[in-house]
């Protein structure tokens, strides 16, 4: 069985800080997702990593994926008060078509 | 935006009572999923289809089935409600080059 899981699922960080977002998961897998939420709303599609060393950057978020440890992460450089949302990171079951896997969420509070 | 509808956005009924959600998309997807999001679980994948009548079963199945009887629109069942299925309830589609999914709005459901 598939497990997700990611850490902290609580962060309270200032602006202008940098921090880390860790997701593990159980099985092998080549996908894996970054979605963000705000309260409220639904998902919001960040990355799509396809393939061991894969790694995005938009603005001040940047994911990786190492396929070999079972590890993504998604890192947060000089952190402004609009990233505050929950993230979640989300593994393909299998096949592709099969559904995603999702993380419990990271809670993230950016304080001026 | 993906072309996602959901309705009704929110429901409140009786336990017993049946309950039907519907999941429209515009944009021609194969693939289409319904998870429910329950605080402090994440997502979880309840269903999902490959295409017309062609479904299968997620992580909790139980007591909710499924119908797709045209690619546009994937309806949600749930054939005799209770209080545990009270929850926030997503609609997601995908194709095949990335599996990418992309989420509706969501359907608020309370079983009291």
């Amino acid at each position: 069985e598939l497990k997700v899981e990611q850490n902290p699922l609580f962060l309270s960080m200032q602006e202008g800080k940098n921090y880390t977002i860790y997701c593990n998961y159980s099985t092998t897998s080549d996908r894996l997702y970054w979605y963000r939420q705000d309260p409220g709303k639904s998902l919001e599609s960040l990355f799509v990593l396809l393939s061991n060393g894969a790694v995005k950057q938009e603005g001040r978020l940047m994911a990786s994926l190492d396929t070999k440890a079972r590890l993504s992460t998604l890192h947060i450089t000089a952190a402004v008060h609009d990233l505050s949302a929950t993230y979640f990171c989300a593994v393909d079951r299998g096949g592709g078509a099969d559904g995603l896997t999702f993380g419990k969420g990271t809670h993230l509070i950016i304080q001026p | 935006d993906a072309g996602i509808t959901q309705s009704p956005r929110h429901k409140v009924t009786e336990t017993g009572t049946p309950v039907t959600l519907r999941c429209h998309q515009t944009e021609n997807h194969r693939y289409m999923y319904w998870y429910r999001q329950d605080p402090g679980h994440g997502l979880r994948l309840i269903h999902y289809s490959y295409g017309v009548k062609d479904t299968d079963k997620g992580e909790v199945s139980d007591g909710y089935s499924v119908s797709r009887s045209k690619t546009e629109d994937f309806l949600l069942t749930l054939e005799s409600a209770t209080s545990s299925q009270t929850s926030v309830y997503f609609c997601a589609i995908s194709e095949s080059l990335s599996y990418e999914q992309y989420f509706g709005p969501g359907t608020r459901l309370t079983v009291t």
